[in-house]
């Protein structure tokens, strides 16, 4: 079974703090994402990597930049943290397939900032 | 270009009752689809995909989802409500090619069931 481990499950961090949120897949999958989920928006991708040290934006990157130096991590970055990144951040994975493999999920990571 | 619209962001029903959740899509290309669930507290967990095989898509805990091309249309239903199936419901879409393997994801509708 596929296992995405997302390092916290809440957060709470002040403004103008750098924050960084960490995610493991144990599956060799190739594409890894990161969203952002608030209520009413549903799922909004910040960034997502097709390989190890590749990135592309999502629809929302402003405030955020990610890092992915091995395969099987992927971190996401807020440089200086604000009140509005508030929300629950999820991370997944899935086989680079040309979109017919489903992305697996994390459990998701609450951040409050303050 | 390809989007979600997921009609209605809050459906109730009775225990036992139908549960339809309607889910539109938008897609210049063939388009694969997908149903997620999401529990209190969790990450997204995948219900049901369509990847152009049959149209009559069975997925986990009774649900199943019809594609229908001429109504641009992957509605889930299950039959009979459970009390836990109380959870939000996520429609997605992508394609052959999808651009680095990338999901659409509409907003969400919340499922509540009476008992």
């Amino acid at each position: 079974d596929v296992k995405v481990t997302q390092s916290s499950r809440y957060l709470v961090k002040r403004t103008g703090e750098k924050v960084f949120l960490e995610c493991v897949q144990d599956m060799d999958h190739e594409n890894m994402f990161w969203y952002r989920q608030d209520p009413g928006l549903g799922l909004r991708l910040i960034y997502f990597s097709y390989d190890v040290k590749m990135k592309e934006k999502g629809d929302i990157p402003e405030g955020y930049s990610v890092s992915r130096e091995k395969k099987e991590r992927f971190s996401l970055i807020l440089e200086s943290a604000s009140t509005n990144q508030t929300s629950m951040y999820l991370c997944a994975s899935s086989l680079r397939t040309g979109g017919i493999s489903p992305l697996h999920f994390g459990n998701g990571t609450r951040l409050t900032v303050t | 270009a390809q989007s979600v619209t997921q009609l209605g962001s809050h459906v109730s029903v009775s225990e036992g009752a139908l549960v339809l959740l309607r889910c539109n899509y938008s897609s210049s290309v063939p388009p694969y689809l997908f149903w997620y669930v999401q529990y209190p507290n969790q990450g997204l967990q995948l219900l049901l995909k369509y990847t152009s095989a049959a149209t009559l898509v069975k997925g986990i805990n009774g649900f199943e989802a019809e594609f229908k091309k001429s109504e641009t249309s992957f509605h889930l239903t299950k039959p009979s409500a459970h009390m836990s199936d109380a959870a939000e419901y996520f429609c997605a879409v992508s394609g052959p090619g999808s651009t680095l393997g990338r999901l659409y994801f509409g907003r969400g509708t919340q499922l509540t069931v009476w008992p």
